[in-house]
């Protein structure tokens, strides 16, 4: 099947600063998602993007389906953006391409 | 609306019960999933529906899972005879349709197996 593999896998941060959020796929997709999941484990959706660039207010995100990868940015950090970041696929590959196939995730910490 | 709701948040079995989770997908989704959570990893699929068909349920890790949605709507995932091992997080997600669409998901329900 599909692998998804993301880095860095633990991330802290000061609040106010940049980061950038790397997810690699091993083989191409039909779908991509980035997810927050909040510290009470909720999965909320932050972008669906299979392909190009989307911003939605601090957060941004680039996937180049070609070099099969994306990219999460998060500017001016603030403590509620600590969490798990999770990037999910999908894949004719996974057998029907219904499932997503989550990564591994990065644990981010934003510290006052 | 309303998002993805599921019940119970927590359930607490002793091994070798039955329990019985319930999902409420999003008004008018025709898709909806299940997923397996570990601590720690990323979530699991289990298995799919399209309305009342379960088209695919490669996921289920053994025959003591079974899942359902009769009416299209309202789905239910039934784990017999409790192991330690099937503690996890179970989580649903429902999306307008079958193939690459954007899936939401519920909050979980949290099963403890002692």
């Amino acid at each position: 099947g599909i692998q998804v593999e993301q880095s860095p896998p633990d991330l802290i941060l000061q609040e106010g600063a940049n980061s950038t959020l790397r997810c690699n796929f091993s083989d191409s997709v039909n779908n991509l998602q980035w997810f927050h999941q909040n510290p009470w484990g909720q999965l909320i959706n932050l972008f669906y993007i299979p392909s190009g660039t989307k911003q939605n207010g601090r957060l941004s995100a680039t996937t180049v389906a070609t070099e099969r990868y994306s990219l999460l940015y998060i500017s001016s950090s603030q403590t509620t953006d600590s969490g798990v970041y999770f990037c999910a696929v999908e894949s004719e590959l996974t057998g029907g391409g219904n499932k997503l196939t989550f990564g591994t995730g990065t644990q981010l910490k934003v510290e006052l | 609306g309303a998002g993805v709701s599921q019940s119970p948040r927590y359930k607490v079995a002793k091994r070798g019960q039955d329990v019985a989770l319930r999902c409420d997908p999003i008004s008018g989704h025709v898709s909806l999933f299940w997923y397996q959570q570990a601590l720690g990893q990323g979530p699991e699929f289990l298995t799919y529906f399209q309305n009342e068909a379960q088209l695919d349920k490669s996921g289920l890790p053994s025959d003591r899972f079974f899942a359902e949605r009769p009416e299209g709507s309202v789905s239910t995932l039934k784990i017999q005879r409790t192991q330690q091992e099937d503690s996890a997080v179970y989580l649903c997600a429902s999306s307008l349709s079958g193939f690459y669409n954007e899936q939401f998901f519920g909050p979980g329900t949290r099963l403890t197996v002692l």
